[in-house]
């Protein structure tokens, strides 16, 4: 089975920097996603990591070290518009599907 | 291009009636999922498929029934409703396995009664 927990909320200041971590027991490993959900919306992609180490897209970093089975998710320069849930996803042995952690709750304060 | 799209975007349903929500995808995708989605509890994986004619079951199947009889279209459909069933649904389709993202449709929010 798939087991992926993050933390529920999170709160921060705007122009702060954020930390959203995931941790996964899977059977397999074959990549990890994450996704940012605006309420009410669908889910968007942000990142993807196969390979230990970082990966930076402009404001957004992630990271991944698979023999610790962990993953974070850095928000940098935070903005208000960036108030969302965040998903962690990790596609385990059976890679035509994902499983999803709950998703962490970011609020950004002015 | 309109990605994926989802009908109905609401419903409200009295227990023990049907219906069938409908996902359509214009990316030419193979995969296509279904997945509802509950507070504090995440998206979970309700039905897939991996290519035309073909579906298999997720975490959460039971009283949920699916189809794909065409390449962009895939069907949910709930044969006798229930207050449980009461869900926020996503449809998601992905071209491949790997690095490829899934692209998640606008939801349909169902109220059952």
């Amino acid at each position: 089975g798939q087991n992926i927990d993050q933390p529920t909320e999170m709160t921060a200041t705007e122009g702060a920097i954020v930390q959203i971590n995931c941790t996964y027991q899977t059977s397999g490993f074959n990549g990890l996603f994450w996704y940012q959900q605006h309420a009410g919306e669908a889910p968007t992609f942000l990142s993807y990591n196969v390979l230990d180490g970082l990966e930076e897209k402009g404001r957004f970093s992630s990271f991944l070290s698979r023999s610790k089975g962990y993953s974070y998710l850095l928000l940098k320069e935070l903005q208000m518009k960036d108030s969302a849930s965040y998903l962690c996803a990790v596609s385990g042995s059976n890679d035509y599907k994902l499983s999803f952690g709950a998703g962490t709750t970011v609020t950004v304060r002015a | 291009n309109a990605g994926v799209t989802q009908t109905p975007k609401f419903r409200v349903l009295k227990t023990g009636q049907s219906m069938t929500l409908l996902c359509a995808q214009d990316m030419n995708h193979e995969y296509m999922y279904w997945y509802r989605q509950d507070p504090g509890m995440g998206l979970r994986l309700i039905h897939y498929s991996v290519g035309e004619g073909t579906t298999a079951k997720g975490e959460v199947p039971d009283g949920y029934n699916v189809s794909r009889l065409k390449k962009q279209n895939f069907l949910l459909g709930l044969e006798s409703a229930a207050p449980s069933q009461t869900s926020v649904y996503f449809c998601a389709s992905r071209q491949d396995r790997g690095a490829d993202t899934q692209y998640f449709g606008p939801g349909t929010r169902l109220t059952v009664l």
